[in-house]
């Protein structure tokens, strides 16, 4: 069982659709990212919320746009994708966020992503 | 920024022999050094983590090693068996941004 939930766990889109990548943790963290893996890649940052703030954003393209409504909560909103956009898609969580002491990241299961 | 290399990308091993996976990362702002082992079609999960001011730390038969000055650190996998295969990333974080550069992975397979 993961204390980080991802949903959908599937998902296929047409490069016209608008979706929205959904993430969950209880931890009480402070941190949350999102990730895109490709297959046998390492996963790859795309954002980091830092008490709900956004703290980095690693130059991602526009049709990705990701939201924190609360500390417990993360969603990706995406809105015509490219079929190079399919991916795994990784929320993670880490009990501190700024410039604290670092910890691990604890990853949900991902939305794996198809574009069609 | 951060640049993590990990070495080799591949390795084969026979059941009970030992495997190592080495990563060298660039930035000496880096205090956090976390492993994590991904079964296919799964999610990256943490198997042990060091921070900069430890050289070594073990957990039953897996350790991890930490050479500050040369900016290494190696995993150490004993008496492998064949649930050990799966890719593993080694990753780098530092305390001013506490983000997580990853290394290239390697594709461990324990041949039974």
């Amino acid at each position: 069982d993961t204390e980080v939930t991802q949903t959908p766990k599937h998902l296929v889109m047409g490069m016209t659709n608008k979706k929205s990548l959904k993430c969950e943790q209880h931890m009480g963290h402070r941190a949350m990212y999102w990730y895109k893996q490709k297959a046998k890649k390492p996963p790859e940052l795309m954002f980091v919320y830092s008490y709900e703030k956004l703290s980095i954003n690693e130059s991602v393209p526009s049709r990705f746009s990701p939201e924190c409504p609360n500390s417990s909560l993360l969603n990706l909103h995406l809105h015509a994708l490219q079929p190079e956009d399919s991916a795994l898609y990784l929320c993670a969580s880490s009990q501190k966020g700024g410039r604290a002491l670092s910890s691990p990241l604890h990853f949900g299961n991902g939305t794996r992503l198809t574009v069609t | 920024g951060e640049n993590v290399e990990q070495h080799p990308s591949t390795l084969s091993v026979q059941e009970g022999d030992s495997a190592v996976i080495k990563c060298t990362y660039s930035d000496s702002a880096s205090n956090y050094f976390p492993w994590y082992k991904q079964e296919l079609g799964k999610r990256p999960q943490l198997i042990i983590d060091i921070r900069s001011n430890v050289g070594e730390k073990k957990d039953q038969r897996i350790a991890v090693t930490l050479n500050k000055t040369a900016k290494h650190f190696s995993l150490h996998i004993t008496e492998t068996q064949p649930e050990d295969s799966a890719v593993y990333f080694c990753a780098a974080s530092r305390r001013v941004d506490n983000q997580f550069y990853f290394g290239t992975g390697t594709s461990l397979t324990v041949i039974p």
